[in-house]
């Protein structure tokens, strides 16, 4: 969801359920898209990334699906556990760059805390 | 591998004063980074650097500037520290041909 003020947008869940975050892109030029996970303290760490040219893409336990008509991607956590409690955040990198010239842009991210 | 790590973990200064922010990788990696967190907002780039002897600047330069020493360090500098450059400072690091960053653990630093 939107964020608004300096509250990241927030989701509570419980333990074992399902979790769902979105993320709206901006740029239609972007082909490759990535989900970090950021625990309190700690660096931003991979989770999953997703191509352009792909909808839907499956890890141990997350899924991210990409909607391109309306720039939207979401992370989906099956079986949500205490140790997924972080921010999430997603990243997109525009078509044509790689390398040195590789300026991902990033989300404000989501907090999402599981209740045991 | 350590990966990407900073020093300090947490720095303390008072308005007007310098230090640097020290960050290396050992994994060989030719592109580094160096971004700002600020609470409820996503990572903001300060600077980059695509390869060795090579720097640019990011979204929110001002205020700041980099060394990219060699391959393995880059360090980001604060001349004249104000309260606005209270954050948590990320490095990361990306290596070639590839599209994903990996970030080091964060300096936290407050300017009073």
């Amino acid at each position: 969801g939107e964020s608004v003020g300096l509250h990241l947008p927030t989701l509570s869940v419980q333990e074992g359920d399902n979790s769902i975050i979105n993320c709206a892109y901006s740029n239609s030029a972007s082909d490759y898209f990535i989900w970090y996970k950021q625990e309190s303290g700690k660096g931003p760490q991979f989770i999953i990334d997703i191509r352009s040219n792909m909808d839907k893409r499956q890890g141990q336990r997350v899924t991210v699906l990409l909607n391109k008509t309306v720039k939207h991607l979401s992370l989906q956590i099956a079986a949500t556990q205490p140790g997924d409690s972080a921010v999430y955040f997603c990243a997109e990198k525009v078509a044509g760059f790689s390398g040195g010239s590789y300026i991902p842009t990033f989300g404000r991210g989501t907090s999402l805390i599981v209740h045991p | 591998n350590a990966g990407v790590t900073q020093t300090p973990k947490f720095q303390v200064l008072k308005t007007g004063q310098s230090m640097t922010l020290q960050c290396a990788q050992d994994m060989n990696h030719n592109s580094m980074y160096w971004y700002r967190q600020d609470p409820g907002m996503g990572l903001r780039l300060i600077y980059y650097s695509a390869s060795e002897g090579t720097t640019d600047k990011g979204e929110v330069p001002n205020g700041y500037n980099v060394s990219r020493l060699n391959k393995r360090e880059f360090s980001l500098r604060l001349e004249s520290a104000a309260p606005s450059q209270t954050s948590v400072y990320f490095c990361a690091s990306l290596p070639r041909e590839r599209e994903t960053q990996y970030f080091g653990p964060g300096t936290r630093l407050l300017v009073l």
